[in-house]
């Protein structure tokens, strides 16, 4: 059973550019979720998708934007990045048809916006 | 909304002694809940969970935690700690309610083990 993959590991992205980060969901897992982890802080959620739509959404901007492709992947979008926009950014797969509720995390891109 | 506390930031503790990581939440609905754990530069790991039953849920590396609804806490212990168990701890919730998986945490408990 393959884990859940992100890419790249680390990235530094000047302000007012954009960025494209990259999920590959854990085998047999429909949904896939994005969290927000600052430094010092919890991860926040950003949004979920499911079926390939955005099914739930936490207090982001729309310059935050995301994909899911038929193969579960996804992707993260931001959009004219901002310096408070640098944190590790988890992607976290799961299956709607598990009655276990758990979530598993990616190891994370680091995003640094200078 | 729901949301989560952890009242301490950072919990030194001896090698081979327990430790206590205390949680405290906020919801109007019912609630499932989480203890992951970070290691340095990686993501997070789940610990346990409890979704019903027994409040005094079991998980890996030794821990486990007690849900108490009164309180509403859910502290997450270990009776003999080891060196390997320094990580970030971080406690969650998910609300029953909604129809997707969004977790709120905490801003989470950094464990240090010293020997």
């Amino acid at each position: 059973e393959t884990g859940v993959t992100q890419s790249p590991t680390h990235l530094i992205k000047t302000r007012g550019q954009q960025v494209t980060l990259r999920c590959s969901s854990q085998s047999g897992h429909n949904t896939v979720s994005w969290y927000q982890q600052a430094l010092g802080q919890g991860p926040q959620f950003i949004f979920q998708y499911y079926r390939e739509e955005e099914n739930g959404r936490g207090n982001f901007p729309p310059r935050f934007s995301g994909l899911q492709f038929p193969n579960y992947s996804s992707e993260l979008n931001v959009n004219a990045l901002e310096l408070d926009d640098s944190a590790l950014y988890l992607c976290a797969s799961s299956s709607n048809r598990d009655s276990r509720y758990e979530q598993y995390f990616g190891p994370g891109t680091r995003l640094t916006v200078t | 909304a729901q949301s989560v506390t952890q009242l301490d930031s950072q919990v030194p503790v001896f090698e081979e002694a327990p430790v206590e990581l205390r949680c405290n939440y906020s919801s109007s609905v019912s609630v499932y809940l989480f203890w992951y754990v970070q290691y340095p530069n990686q993501g997070l790991q789940l610990l346990l969970k409890y979704l019903s039953g027994s409040t005094l849920v079991k998980g890996i590396n030794g821990f486990e935690a007690e849900f108490n609804k009164s309180q509403t806490s859910f502290h997450l212990r270990k009776p003999s700690v080891h060196i390997s168990d320094t990580a970030e701890y971080f406690c969650a919730v998910r609300n029953l309610n909604t129809g997707f998986q969004k977790l709120v945490f905490g801003t989470g408990t950094r464990l240090l083990v010293s020997p």
